[in-house]
């Protein structure tokens, strides 16, 4: 049962550009949501989160929205870099202290075209 | 702070032999994560360790084992190795403190082919 799903397993997008990555969640217990980038050989970054009371963060380049109604949450990055290409995995938990479980998606590639 | 680092970080091993994977948390993090990560799966939380006591388990059998020291350095071991258990570990370490806050800090990770 995938709990946090990320239905495009890759995306393209031109250097500049607008980035858009997906997640959608099934479990209403999820307050906290994690965006991590993973390069080939190293292991998953952290890069921006969001509380559930929130609906929009926002680190530089990074932006992330959080639509609880319909348990969907997105990641844009402007303007995308050629660094940015990797992989992105949403990752979700219940905010409870105690609570070290992160349940992930399975992962989008970014590939930015120069 | 130096990051979390794991050892090894490439292992072949054969069916039904065991392994034992190690990983050091950051500094001061007192809690140290497990996942597995396999192709098309994305990431599966594996188990949580926090002063030196198992407080979280994911859905993995009981060939998986783990344990922390005092120092909050953690091993995991998986016993009677099948071929399905290829896969990148990944280790993650957090301070777990009441002050909030959920983000863990990853390792590279250890490739444990089983052939």
């Amino acid at each position: 049962d995938q709990q946090v799903k990320q239905n495009s397993p890759s995306l393209s997008v031109q250097e500049g550009r607008i980035s858009i990555l997906n997640c959608d969640y099934t479990n209403s217990m999820f307050d906290y949501f994690l965006w991590y980038k993973k390069y080939p050989a190293e292991g998953p970054t952290f890069l921006i989160s969001i509380s559930s009371i929130k609906d929009k963060n926002e680190d530089g380049r990074f932006t992330v929205f959080l639509n609880k109604s319909a348990k969907h949450l997105s990641l844009h990055i402007v303007p995308s870099q050629p660094g940015d290409s990797a992989v992105y995995f949403c990752a979700a938990t219940e905010s409870n202290f105690g609570n070290e479980k992160l349940t992930f998606g399975t992962g989008t590639r970014l590939t930015i075209i120069p | 702070k130096a990051g979390v680092t794991q050892t090894p970080r490439y292992l072949i091993k054969t069916r039904g032999q065991q392994v034992t994977l190690s990983c050091s948390p950051i500094s001061g993090h007192r809690s140290v994560s497990w996942y597995q990560q396999t192709p098309g799966q994305g990431l599966q939380f594996l188990f949580e360790y926090f002063s030196e006591t198992q407080r979280n388990k994911g859905n993995f059998p009981g060939r998986f084992s783990g344990r922390q020291f005092s120092n909050s350095r953690s091993e995991m071991n998986v016993s009677t190795l099948e071929l399905g258990d290829s896969a990148l570990y990944l280790c993650a370490s957090t301070p777990s403190s009441v002050a909030g806050g959920y983000e863990q800090y990853f390792g590279p990770g250890t490739r444990l082919t089983v052939t």
